[in-house]
């Protein structure tokens, strides 16, 4: 079955830029989306089909792929942004959708 | 405003049985397909299964094949997760999720609207 990897954490200080990646085989083939999940609540869509941002997410949150490697990247992070972020794709060979394993962001 | 209102979550035994509902309201419910993604505790997501518009279409994770059951009534705008010989590791928040599936290059799926989720707990 397809496996996403994500780094188990991220650190940063408070206006500083955050980078986490989701790695997976031949994913530039694969459309990737990213969730934000505070403690406590819902996952969230942040980012789908790569790099589009839903209405209501700010600029400052965005995504990109190079590679075999997907990137959400923060700038400007503030307190709020302190969550677990979660890749995801969908196989469409097996009709299965595969969920990273997270990424915590800690905000220093 | 568009909602999603999981219930049926409650504690049962090992090798016993549970039905999940999903109430969705806000959206033209036969307009989408549905998952639901659960979450150990202390643990990351996992897709559980997820069903097409009228329910001609169903795929499960290998977790789960052959023991849960997906399904929708679209007349009554509600989901449901049949769970069957559960397992401790079935213990879980159970989301309900609204499916979109796109094409742009190629076919892509991701959730954008999610419940808050219904307890289930598997334990003697």
């Amino acid at each position: 079955s397809y496996v996403l990897t994500q780094p188990p954490s991220v650190s940063v200080a408070p206006g500083q830029t955050a980078r986490t990646t989701c790695g997976g085989n031949n994913i530039g083939s694969k459309s990737v989306h990213w969730y934000q999940q505070k403690p406590g609540q819902a996952p969230v869509l942040v980012v789908f089909d790569d790099s589009d941002r839903p209405s209501g997410i700010p600029e400052r949150i965005s995504g990109s792929k190079s590679g075999n490697t997907a990137t959400l990247t923060i700038s400007r992070v503030e307190a709020g942004d302190e969550a677990d972020y979660y890749c995801q794709v969908w196989d469409s060979s097996t009709d299965h959708v595969v969920f990273g394993g997270g990424t915590k962001l800690t905000v220093l | 405003e568009v909602q999603l209102v999981e219930s049926g979550g409650s504690v049962v035994r090992p090798g016993g049985s549970l039905r999940l509902s999903c109430a969705a309201s806000g959206f033209t419910f036969d307009d989408y397909g549905m998952s639901w993604v659960r979450q150990a505790p202390g643990k990351g997501l996992e897709w559980v299964s997820r069903i097409n518009w009228n329910g001609d279409d169903t795929s499960y994770a290998d977790s789960v094949k052959g023991r849960f059951s997906i399904s929708r009534d679209n007349a009554k705008t509600s989901l449901y997760l049949q769970m069957n010989s559960l397992r401790a590791e079935d213990t879980a928040l159970y989301y309900c999720a609204r499916d979109r599936l796109r094409y742009s290059t190629w076919y892509y799926l991701y959730m954008e609207v999610w419940g808050k989720g219904t307890t289930v707990t598997v334990s003697s």
